[in-house]
């Protein structure tokens, strides 16, 4: 979905490194989640926001953390203490409703280790 | 937490065959069933999707089918085309008051139409 913009397309770390990743969305969606992609795997979700200041913890949460002080904005911060940050991250967003809503993705990001 | 299962990890079928992938979640209170596909390299997107008040969803080609008391969902494709080839992922997610919250996915099925 063209509202949905992930930077960089690759990015690489060296040891001991904190890198951010970019998610912006045009769609004026409240809900924001981010998910890692590995080779021969389902997404798995790390963090998610469903409204601004505010954010959960996914399935794999360890090694990583988020920020959401605007709407159309949720950066992902992989830490030093992510150990095998090597995998594709997904940035997805949706509205909120009464139920679970449809989830949009970026083109992702490739992360991987100098 | 939910655990969600897909078969098989690969289907070859011959073009304008049907296929079928079949999942199951394990956590009663997951209400939501999307169905994404992923292109190599590409986004995923969603195809369709069904909600626990509902057994069956047709588009065209493409069909979902709920059974809430076996916890199993299947997404039908009938009268595959090349451009369908990809890899297709199920997921699952909670009934949530906030209507925003994260989905478990399965781990994927590569399906190859030949031609």
């Amino acid at each position: 979905d063209g509202g949905i913009t992930q930077s960089p397309k690759y990015l690489f770390r060296k040891e001991g490194q904190n890198v951010t990743l970019s998610c912006e969305q045009n769609l004026n969606h409240d809900a924001m989640y981010w998910y890692r992609q590995d080779p021969g795997q389902g997404l798995r979700l790390i963090y998610y926001s469903q409204i601004v200041n505010d954010f959960q913890k996914g399935d794999i949460a360890e090694g990583y953390s988020v920020s959401r002080e605007k709407k159309e904005s949720f950066p992902l911060t992989v830490t030093s203490a992510q150990k095998n940050p090597t995998a594709f991250y997904l940035c997805a967003s949706s509205i909120r409703g009464l139920q679970n809503q449809p989830q949009h993705f970026g083109d992702g990001t490739r992360l991987s280790i100098l | 937490g939910e655990n969600v299962e897909q078969h098989p990890s690969t289907l070859s079928v011959q073009e304008g065959d049907s296929a079928v992938i079949k999942c199951t979640y394990s956590d009663s209170a997951s209400n939501y069933f999307p169905w994404y596909k992923q292109e190599l390299g590409k986004r995923p997107q969603l195809i369709i999707d069904i909600r626990s008040n509902v057994g069956e969803k047709k588009d065209q080609r493409i069909a979902v089918t709920l059974n809430k008391t076996a916890k199993h969902f299947s997404l039908h494709i009938t009268e595959t085309q090349p451009e369908d080839s990809a890899v297709y992922f199920c997921a699952a997610g909670p009934f949530s008051g906030g209507g925003a919250d994260g989905l478990t996915f399965g781990k994927g099925t590569h399906l190859i139409i030949q031609p």
